[in-house]
């Protein structure tokens, strides 16, 4: 299995761009979770999905940021206009049950500039 | 919050020594896992103790927990330059359906 996978590894952007990060889960995993790192916060769950539905988007900081997921094999995360704090690690993880052992990409670094 | 917090923030020690961390959290919880992260990479589950379990054993890794204390403590025995990493503790709620919560981590550097 070639495990969570993530798009793009790093990105840097200009103040004000929509950035666009892109999740495929493990194969069969029913779960899918976004989280946000950063030194100061550490890791932060933005939201997460159970069967591509929505479940808790609470972590979500601000209406800049969206996600979807439209079918059990991909998920974006959106962040619509982009600003200098938003930099950060952004991990993608999934599971086959909520709860149990998640399975993280390698990350998309983002800097806002 | 039930984040779960470690102790120490970060922890330098020799080759062959054993390295422990602990992780304190909030409130009753149906599982508590371990990860490790080495630098620019993504988190790696260690290891899965649950709240009726007491003690944990995975090769050099011990975890242990006391739900009265509200605390874990995740051991490495025979520390080795390979294991400098991050290492986080992660809590699920009691209800078990819920997505895990992490703490901050501990960075262990193993000197050789």
């Amino acid at each position: 299995d070639a495990g969570v996978i993530q798009s793009p590894r790093h990105e840097v952007t200009e103040m004000g761009q929509e950035v666009t990060l892109r999740c495929k889960p493990i194969s069969g995993h029913n779960s899918l979770f976004w989280y946000r790192q950063t030194m100061m916060r550490g890791l932060e769950l933005l939201i997460y999905f159970n069967n591509n539905v929505p479940i808790d988007d609470s972590g979500m900081p601000e209406d800049r940021f969206s996600a979807k997921m439209p079918n059990a094999s991909f998920s974006t995360l959106k962040i619509q206009p982009s600003e200098p704090r938003d930099s950060a690690v952004y991990f993608c993880a999934s599971t086959l049950t909520t709860g149990n052992t998640i399975y993280f990409g390698e990350g998309s670094w983002l800097t806002v500039v | 919050s039930q984040q779960g917090e470690e102790d120490p923030q970060a922890l330098s020690i020799q080759e062959g020594e054993n390295a422990t961390m602990n992780c304190s959290y909030k409130t009753s919880i149906n599982n508590l896992q371990w990860y490790r992260q080495n630098s620019g990479r993504g988190l790696v589950h260690l290891i899965l103790i649950r709240s009726n379990e007491r003690e944990k054993h995975s090769g050099r890794l011990r975890v242990t927990l006391d739900t009265s204390k509200k605390s874990s403590s995740l051991l490495i025995t025979a520390s080795r330059a390979a294991d400098t990493a991050s290492y986080f503790c992660a809590t699920v709620a009691n209800s078990g359906n819920t997505p895990l919560v992490f703490g901050k981590g501990t960075r262990l550097s193993v000197i050789a």
